[in-house]
């Protein structure tokens, strides 16, 4: 997993743009993934996951993308709405063991 | 359909006193739950998680403490709250098929002064 920093980074997009959030994962083991969005005060809610054995899964609106030659994840969302301000975590796990939570980043979109 | 459920929302409670946060999840038997605390502007950390009645592994050392007494209850406790707990806890389960998909609850947020 990736080391907690004291401040989140931040993506700002214009509305009804792309938003592409990134994560990057150390353990070449990791065999699933997933992407959750927290809104403020609040628990964080399920978006979208993926397993080792596919590079790109795509749901509604957002699309999930996985590099596992470089170990790198992408969230991407498509004509991104106010409603999709949040901050968004990714998250790995192999074998038997919990999910290992990245630091999280801030999309906050502009209208 | 499967809830999760976790009080209090707020919490403010003095240094060195008690604390006892609950979880329950309806709608599931044997899910896999999680304590896990957020400091502000930050990732999550992992604190506990059970598979199973009366299993605990803690992640971290610290002031806290897990327990399940019931397939479905999963409580975080402290005898003496340090200043340092303060944060936002949440609680979470899965399927007992795996630590995968995790189902998050909204959180307790605890300040102690």
């Amino acid at each position: 997993g990736e080391s907690v920093g004291l401040h989140l980074p931040t993506l700002s997009v214009q509305e009804g743009d792309n938003s592409i959030i990134n994560c990057a994962y150390s353990n070449s083991a990791s065999d699933y993934f997933i992407w959750y969005k927290q809104e403020s005060g609040k628990g964080p809610q399920f978006i979208i996951d993926i397993r080792s054995n596919m590079d790109k899964r795509q749901g509604q609106r957002v699309t999930v993308l996985l590099n596992k030659t470089v170990k790198h994840l992408s969230l991407q969302i498509a004509a991104t709405q106010p409603g999709d301000s949040a901050v968004y975590f990714c998250a790995e796990t192999h074998g038997n063991t919990p999910l290992v939570f990245g630091k999280g980043t801030r999309l906050s979109v502009i209208a | 359909s499967q809830t999760i459920h976790q009080w209090p929302a707020t919490l403010v409670q003095p240094v060195g006193s008690p604390l006892s946060l609950e979880c329950t999840v309806e709608g599931t038997s044997n899910p896999n739950l999680y304590w896990y605390r957020q400091a502000a502007g930050r990732g999550l950390q992992l604190l506990f998680y059970s598979v199973g009645i009366g299993q605990i592994s803690s992640e971290v050392p610290q002031n806290l403490s897990a327990s399940r007494p019931q397939d479905r209850q999963f409580i975080l406790s402290s005898k003496k709250l340090l200043l340092s707990d303060s944060g936002f806890y949440l609680c979470a389960w899965a399927t007992g098929q795996g630590h995968e998909k995790l189902f998050f609850g909204s959180g307790t947020q605890l300040s102690v002064l």
